[in-house]
């Protein structure tokens, strides 16, 4: 059974950084692009970018170039999402999510990490 | 990028009623390869996003055959023919063909 098992919540200060964690079991995430997407109830999902763990190829949502980095460690089978430069505006709830075969397929989603920032 | 614009952003719906969602792109989702990228997911509250809808009208993994999804080109439209209680939540298309993947509005579904 294909899992994604997202870090637990954080809060931060504004200016400072985060490190999101998504360990996937039940397949090899080589295999798969692994995507992530923001949540704010307002404001509805927003795609962040994608990352091929196979060969550490990214691809971002223009809003998130700047904002979001992605990389994954193949020997631990879990990929990584580090937001930068908090603001308010990065209060969310953040998904993982392993695609498919086809783009915009996204077949399985961690249980999303709730990231607070306040000062 | 593609902008997709759902309707309505908000249904309400007894049990047992059928209901349509619509969305609508910016632009035609028909890939040169011949697929059209367009999905239905659902929010459910306080859960994930659940995959229901892939490539316009295939029904996804375990999903209800009261889910049907149907459309071309700019226009879509998920359909649950029947609702029932544990149908509520947030509705969105999101599209694959053009990059960066986009997600429409969102459309809630109460139940009455």
């Amino acid at each position: 059974e294909v899992q994604l098992q997202q870090s637990g919540p954080e809060l931060r200060r504004p200016g400072s950084s985060v490190k999101l964690s998504c360990k996937a079991s039940g397949y090899s995430i080589t295999d798969y692009l692994m995507h992530w997407v923001k949540h704010r109830p307002e404001h509805g999902l927003e795609w962040i970018g994608w990352i091929d763990p196979e060969d550490g190829e990214t691809k971002y949502a223009q809003k998130f170039q700047s904002k979001a980095t992605l990389t994954a460690d193949t020997s631990s089978n879990t990929a990584y999402m580090q937001l930068s430069s908090l603001t308010s505006e990065d209060t969310a709830t953040y998904f993982c999510a392993r695609g498919g075969v086809y783009y915009g397929l996204l077949l399985n989603w961690g249980q999303g990490v709730m990231v607070t920032v306040s000062s | 990028d593609v902008v997709l614009t759902q309707t309505p952003p908000t249904s309400s719906a007894t049990i047992g009623q059928s209901v349509s969602i619509s969305c609508r792109s910016s632009q035609s989702l028909l890939d040169s390869d011949g697929n059209t990228y367009l999905y239905w997911y659902l929010q459910r509250p306080s859960q994930s996003p659940q995959l229901l809808i892939y490539l316009v009208s295939k029904l996804g993994s375990g999903v209800p055959n009261r889910f049907s999804g149907s459309g071309s080109g700019t226009d879509f439209t998920l359909k649950i023919s029947g609702v029932e209680a544990e149908d509520l939540g947030v509705y969105y298309c999101v599209q694959g063909t053009h990059d960066p993947l986009t997600f429409g509005s969102g459309t809630k579904l109460e139940i009455k």
